[in-house]
């Protein structure tokens, strides 16, 4: 099965500071998914990657998605305190009408210190 | 940290039926979210189970489209109701768990992946 390894598991930056999260899988991915969890608000949806390659960005956020389709990464850029929360990265892998699975890594908290 | 225990993990329904999905965690925990993901797209959470009261749910869900029981801290039921081909999906509960000086962990579910003919 697909097993997805996050990290770092936790970070403190200072505002303002750029900071990166890694995401490698044991198996070339399907669909990479990032997503965002403050406490008691559920996970929030940021991006998704599918191709080779691939980058996408939203505010200050942006992910990238390397060649191989194994690894990821989300890179935020001048961090602020609105971006402190939980950081989780997910894949699903399927395969029509066979299976369907959805992995997710441990996740990165993070801080950032005013 | 917490286990959870999610069943059915897969199952075939008839059109217009209603299938509930169970969720057991091992240790007590606050928030339990209901999750749904098909193939292609992300996780999109359907509702928020609150322990001794009604389910908070999100724009596009109803609860009497899935109804959720929170009878106590460890346990919840999503029910899919009157299921149609749409409803195909994986369905994920989740919870977040404080571990004190560490934060928080999120934990989920293996996930029942429901297809409804």
């Amino acid at each position: 099965s697909q097993e997805l390894e996050q990290s770092p598991q936790s970070l403190i930056v200072q505002e303002g500071k750029n900071l990166t999260i890694n995401c490698t899988s044991s198996k070339t991915l399907y669909g990479l998914y990032w997503y965002k969890q403050k406490y008691g608000e559920g996970l929030i949806f940021l991006m998704m990657l599918q191709k080779g390659g691939e980058e996408k960005s939203h505010e200050k956020i942006t992910a990238k998605l390397d060649e191989k389709k194994q690894q990821s990464s989300l890179h935020i850029t001048a961090s602020q305190p609105s971006h402190a929360g939980i950081y989780l990265c997910g894949a699903d892998d399927y395969s029509g009408a066979g299976s369907y699975q959805l992995t997710f890594g441990k996740g990165t908290k993070l801080s950032v210190i005013p | 940290s917490a286990v959870i225990s999610q069943k059915p993990s897969r199952d075939i329904c008839q059109r217009g039926t209603s299938l509930t999905i169970q969720c057991q965690v091992d240790s007590q925990v606050t928030m339990m979210f209901w999750y749904r993901q098909q193939p292609g797209q992300s996780l999109t959470l359907i509702a928020t189970a609150n322990q001794g009261s009604e389910a908070t749910y999100e724009s596009g869900f109803v609860i009497d489209k899935f109804p959720i029981s929170r009878p106590n801290l460890t346990f919840s039921t999503l029910t899919v109701s009157n299921m149609s081909p749409e409803d195909s999906s994986i369905y994920l509960c989740s919870v977040e768990d404080q571990e004190g000086a560490g934060g928080n962990t999120i934990y989920f579910g293996e996930g029942s992946w429901l297809t409804v003919v």
